[in-house]
């Protein structure tokens, strides 16, 4: 079955680094990815997310594209701030097999930002 | 909007015991999903609905009971609680349009 893998956490950076989070995936049809985030006792919030391959989705200073070769969507931010810190959910979904209802999510990697 | 509520926010069960956790939403989203998070293991689907009178299981269904009378209200039931129901519970809803979830803010429930 489809499946997210992410990197394992936690991550912890200084103000004004560069993130990366490694996503790969594995779907035997053409999935939409997200990139989904949650706030300390917060629910989850889309972050950004790319239907089709190439696509980058991008918010906040957060980017992540869609590659298909690699079957990944890792996901940047140039220079991170202590208000970025918080868990991040890759997920996908394949509209063509009962519905985006249907999200998968990897594990989640906890992103702490020091000043 | 108040996009979608969850109540209550934490509860604490004994084994065996029933409970009933309510999400509503006022987007008028077709769809909508309950899922519940543990640590190291993400957030995985125990049922959904495509739309009032119809629902289906996900990924970890057993011990939950859901209906969709109307298109605003989804309960997740549990019938005779356990402590591997001990978790974090999101709902969850998009529209016929979009691939996009709206999240609620969660119930924290434990199972003594």
């Amino acid at each position: 079955g489809d499946s997210v893998t992410q990197m394992e956490g936690p991550v912890t950076l200084s103000e004004e680094a560069f993130l990366t989070i490694n996503c790969t995936y594995t779907a035997t049809g053409y999935p939409s990815l997200f990139w989904y985030v949650q706030y300390p006792g917060e629910g989850l919030q889309l972050l950004l997310k790319a239907t089709k391959a190439d696509d980058k989705g991008s918010n906040k200073g957060f980017e992540a594209t869609y590659r298909k070769e690699t079957t990944s969507f890792h996901l940047e931010k140039g220079s991170v701030q202590v208000s970025d810190s918080a868990v991040y959910f890759c997920a996908l979904t394949d509209p063509r097999r009962g519905g985006s209802e249907k999200l998968v999510f990897g594990k989640g990697t906890k992103l702490t930002v020091n000043p | 909007n108040a996009g979608v509520t969850q109540t209550p926010k934490f509860q604490v069960l004994k084994t065996g015991q029933s409970m009933t956790l309510q999400c509503a939403q006022d987007m008028n989203h077709e769809y909508m999903s309950w899922y519940r998070q543990d640590p190291g293991m993400g957030l995985r689907l125990i049922h959904y609905s495509v739309g009032a009178g119809i629902t289906d299981q996900g990924e970890v269904p057993n011990g939950y009971n859901v209906s969709r009378s109307t298109t605003e209200d989804f309960p997740l039931r549990l019938l005779s609680a356990a402590p591997s129901q001990t978790s974090v519970y999101f709902c969850a809803s998009r529209g016929f349009s979009t691939d996009t979830q709206y999240f609620g803010p969660g119930t924290r429930l434990t199972v003594l």
